[in-house]
């Protein structure tokens, strides 16, 4: 099945700075890529996607690459401020009969400091 | 994900209890998950149904059970075989034609 790794665990940085999240995925055929933000005790919420079809998408201050042939994907956060702290999961799916399974990384603690 | 909703929030469990938690969606959405979250790890795939009465195994499924008899309902049971259920419960839905799950706020099971 998919495997998917994510780094770094914790991540801190300086408000303004920017954040970098990297995930790597073991499936070629997955096609499907969701970052979600998780805050203390809530729900995941969605923040960007990428398909496999495209290299990369932005969205205001939040971008994520996309490298099919490395099998590897990134979310971007600039300008970054201190309600971005979060946790942060990457997750892929193989699309069509899968029937929309994910699978996540382990996740990324983001501290931003003011 | 407004339109999904888990209870009880917070739910205890003795040893050798089952207990059973909520999933209910009224965003008409075909596909329902449940995940399992554990502190500095991942989601993880309990069970999943793409449509009623039929789901299937997720990569976690021993020591749980689910029923889809409505499509928007999909309550998840934590049998007594379940030996570790201490964890945040996650379910989530899906439209047919998306591929963005969305997710409801959460059980958090603890054993007394």
């Amino acid at each position: 099945g998919e495997n998917v790794e994510q780094h770094p665990s914790t991540l801190s940085v300086q408000e303004g700075d920017s954040a970098v999240i990297k995930c790597t995925y073991s499936d070629s055929a997955s096609n499907y890529f969701p970052w979600y933000k998780q805050e203390l005790g809530k729900r995941p919420q969605l923040i960007i996607d990428i398909r496999s079809n495209v290299g990369e998408k932005k969205d205001q201050r939040i971008a994520v690459t996309l490298n099919k042939t490395a099998k590897h994907f990134s979310l971007h956060i600039t300008e970054t401020q201190p309600e971005d702290s979060a946790v942060y999961f990457c997750a892929a799916s193989l699309g069509g009969t899968s029937y929309g399974k994910l699978t996540f990384g382990q996740g990324t603690i983001l501290t931003v400091h003011p | 994900d407004g339109g999904i909703t888990q209870s009880p929030k917070y739910l205890f469990r003795k040893e050798g209890q089952n207990v059973t938690l909520s999933c209910e969606q009224n965003l008409n959405h075909d596909a329902m998950y449940w995940y399992r979250q554990d502190p500095g790890q991942g989601l993880r795939l309990i069970y999943y149904s793409q449509i009623v009465n039929d789901f299937q195994k997720g990569d976690i499924a021993e020591g749980y059970s689910v029923s889809r008899e409505k499509k928007e309902s999909f309550p998840l049971t934590v049998t007594s075989a379940q030996k570790n259920p201490t964890a945040f419960y996650l379910c989530a839905s899906k439209g047919q034609l998306q591929e963005t799950q969305y997710f409801g706020p959460g059980t958090r099971l603890l054993v007394l």
